[in-house]
C-alpha cells in the first residue's frame, strides 16, 4: 500500500515570499491533516479536512496560511507571505475517517522541511 | 487546553539496556493514547496505541506501554534496546468526545540514542 506522499521534501525561501506544499493521502482515506513541527517540538495540527470540508482550522494562522482539498483527495497548503518563524517541517497525515476508532489511525508523510531566510 | 508532557528530551543508553520513556497528559476524560516513532530520515510511524481494555499494550519491535488512568500516564518501555532503536519518540493523545474530532495532541518528543 502506498503511503502519504508529500512534495517538495525541502524548500528554502526568503521572508515575505510565498510557498506551497502538496500532499496526496493514502487511497480511500477521507480525512487529511496538516501539521507544523518546529524544531525540538512535537507536531501541531494546523488544519483537518473530512473529504473536501474543513473540520478544524482553529490553529491555522489564517492571515498568511491557507489550505484546500478541492476534490477530496490531494491537498495543498500555502504560506503567503512567509515569516522567519514559519521555518519548520510541514507534515501531512491521513486516516480512513470512519466512526470506528480503530480505523482512525493517522498515517504520516515524510514532510516538507521549510527554511525561511 | 489539553497538553502532553514527555519528561526527558534526550536519553542516551547502551545496547541491551532497558528503556522507559515517560508520558503524562492533562485531560480528565476518556482518551485514546499513542506512541509514534521517527527513525532518522524517516516519517512518523505508529509504534502502539491504546483505546480500551488491557492497560498494558504491546506494539511493534518489542515495545510496550502501560496506561495508568489514575496517574494520567502512558509510559513506553522496552526491556532491551538495540542500536536500531535510535530515534525520536512521540507520545500523543486524542480525547474521546465527538467535538475533539480526531485531533492528535503530541508531546515534545524524546530523542533516544543507543550506543553500540
Amino acid at each position: 500500500e502506498a503511503g502519504v506522499a508529500q512534495s517538495p521534501r525541502y524548500k528554502i525561501i526568503e521572508k515575505r515570499q510565498s510557498v506551497a506544499f502538496w500532499c496526496n493521502p493514502i487511497s480511500g482515506h477521507a480525512t487529511l491533516y496538516w501539521y507544523q513541527q518546529i524544531l525540538g517540538q512535537g507536531p501541531k495540527l494546523l488544519i483537518q479536512f473530512q473529504n473536501n470540508g474543513v473540520v478544524d482550522d482553529s490553529q491555522l494562522p489564517k492571515d498568511r496560511f491557507s489550505a484546500e482539498r478541492l476534490k477530496g483527495v490531494d491537498s495543498t497548503l500555502k504560506i503567503q507571505p512567509a515569516k522567519l518563524e514559519d521555518s519548520a517541517v510541514y507534515l501531512c497525515a491521513s486516516s480512513l475517517g470512519r466512526s470506528s476508532l480503530a480505523k482512525n489511525i493517522q498515517y504520516f508523510g515524510a514532510g516538507t522541511r521549510l527554511s525561511v531566510l | 487546553a489539553q497538553s502532553v508532557s514527555q519528561h526527558n528530551h534526550h536519553v542516551i543508553l547502551s545496547e541491551a539496556a532497558s528503556l522507559e520513556l515517560g508520558c503524562n497528559y492533562s485531560y480528565g476524560g476518556t482518551v485514546n493514547l499513542f506512541w509514534y516513532v521517527q527513525y532518522p530520515g524517516q516519517h512518523l510511524q505508529l509504534l502502539l496505541k491504546y483505546f480500551s481494555g488491557d492497560p498494558l499494550v504491546k506494539g511493534i519491535k518489542g515495545f510496550e506501554a502501560e496506561f495508568i488512568k489514575s496517574k494520567f500516564s502512558f509510559n513506553l518501555r522496552k526491556p532491551s534496546v538495540q542500536w536500531s532503536d535510535t530515534a525520536e519518540y512521540f507520545c500523543a493523545v486524542i480525547p474521546r468526545f465527538k467535538a475533539a474530532g480526531n485531533k492528535l495532541t503530541f508531546g515534545g518528543g524524546t530523542r533516544v540514542l543507543v550506543k553500540p
